[in-house]
């Protein structure tokens, strides 16, 4: 089993750039998260989604999309990029949401 | 709201003791905690559940106060494997992880 995986590892973006992050877990599980963690911080919840075919907003939404295509991939996508958008983000998973999470290994995100 | 962590960081020799601790201002039904090495994920160490129940690691152990909204992590006989950054995580819907405690095991 490959768990959680995420593409790409890197990625260099230029201000006012969009991309999408890709997530894929093969565990199975119902819900799914995207966190991002700045320098030196803990984990921050951008959004999540509970079950297939629904999302939410976490701690930090703003400047972000996500697209939960089916159970197993959730997407995350920057519209406009910006510099504040710099970042280490990991997608998550867990069989429920009050269940231990499993992490994929994470995209580093550099905008400049 | 984030929970808060103590100690922010901590050093330690092999075969030392240590306890991090992790309080909310909210009432906590679960805690979960995660440790990270340097340019990793956070990798999952245990859940402590309202009413006492655990589930996790077997060389760690932790507590659970529901009144004092408290939990602490003990890890004990501290190897060189557990250096790394302890998280823990709180939330019934959408998880708010601790700014974590920095722990470094020397030989």
């Amino acid at each position: 089993n490959a768990g959680v995986t995420q593409t790409p590892k890197f990625q260099v973006l230029k201000t006012g750039q969009s991309m999408t992050l890709q997530c894929a877990q093969d565990m199975n599980h119902n819900s799914m998260y995207w966190y991002r963690q700045d320098p030196g911080m803990g984990l921050r919840l951008i959004y999540y989604s509970a079950s297939e075919g629904t999302t939410d907003k976490g701690e930090v939404p703003n400047g972000y999309n996500v697209s939960r295509l089916n159970k197993r991939e959730f997407s995350l996508r920057l519209e406009s990029a910006a510099p504040s958008q710099t970042s280490v983000y990991f997608c998550a998973s867990s069989e429920r949401v009050t269940y231990e999470q499993y992490f994929g290994p994470g995209t580093r995100l550099t905008v400049t | 709201q984030q929970p808060v962590q103590s100690p922010q960081a901590v050093i330690l020799r092999e075969g030392e003791d240590a306890v991090i601790n992790c309080s909310s201002s909210k009432a906590l039904y679960s805690v979960h905690w995660y440790r990270q090495k340097h340019g990793e994920a956070p990798v999952f160490l245990m859940i402590l559940l309202k009413g006492g129940e655990q589930k996790g690691h077997e060389k760690i152990s932790a507590s659970f106060n529901e009144k004092k909204q408290q939990s602490s992590l003990y890890l004990t006989a501290s190897q060189l494997s557990y250096s790394g950054t302890y998280f823990c995580g709180t939330g019934e819907v959408g998880m708010r992880f601790g700014a974590g405690t920095r722990l470094t095991v020397k030989p």
